[in-house]
């Protein structure tokens, strides 16, 4: 059973650098067959989509974050983060992570998400 | 960016009403529509993908048509456990993006 957890601090300042990790049980990210990603969703409002990668390379990020966010893995503990620079008020949300079926086609599990406020 | 509209923003309906949401795309994504069902405080969960095609283990009650710029998702008889936001979601351009969400109620 594949199992998604997100971690990270619940409060950031503006201005610095947000990370998560989301950690992953019951399958390997180093595999290629899936795509693993991020979406977030602001108080009340919808979903969006923040970037996703696979293990061959291909990474993918949203136009909207401005190049402020980078995801990166760590194969040893089966875990991918995400560190996004120089945060507002506008990055506050519940930040999730997913794995994805297809070239990021859709999101077939996720994490239970993580609250973060900025 | 593909903006997907969906309507309505939300709806009440009774147990066992049909309930139906349109999703519509700015631009012609054939059929790489997704839909997701989120109840309050909980993560998203798949329902459909490529339009029509039911996730395994999601209720035959659910069901999705639709191709282009047009998509429907039916509800065919509202059960008290369908009270959610339901959002679709585009796959055939980066970034992926998601329509606003409708908000479905019991009356």
């Amino acid at each position: 059973q594949v199992q998604l957890q997100e971690s990270g601090p619940g409060l950031v300042k503006p201005s610095e650098t947000l990370s998560l990790t989301c950690t992953v049980s019951g399958v390997s990210i180093s595999s290629n067959s899936y795509y693993w990603g991020w979406i977030r969703q602001p108080p009340g409002k919808g979903l969006e989509w923040i970037a996703s990668f696979n293990y061959s390379g291909s990474t993918y990020y949203n136009p909207s974050l401005k190049s402020r966010g980078t995801i990166t893995v760590d194969t040893s503990k089966n875990q991918f983060s995400l560190r996004l620079r120089s945060v507002t008020a506008a990055d506050t949300a519940v930040y999730y992570c997913a794995r994805h079926f297809g070239r990021v086609n859709g999101m077939d599990v996720w994490g239970q998400g993580t609250t973060v406020t900025v | 960016d593909i903006q997907m509209t969906q309507s309505p923003s939300s709806l009440s309906a009774s147990v066992g009403d049909r309930v139906t949401i349109t999703c519509q795309a700015s631009q012609d994504i054939t059929n790489y529509l997704n839909w997701y069902q989120q109840k309050p405080g909980k993560a998203p969960k798949l329902l459909m993908y490529d339009a029509s095609t039911l996730e395994t283990g999601v209720p035959s009650r659910f069901s999705g048509s639709g191709s282009g710029t047009d998509f429907t998702f039916t509800i065919s008889s509202l059960q008290p456990e369908d009270i959610a936001t339901y959002y679709c979601q585009q796959y055939d351009k980066l970034p992926r993006t998601f329509g606003q969400g409708t908000k479905v109620e019991i009356k």
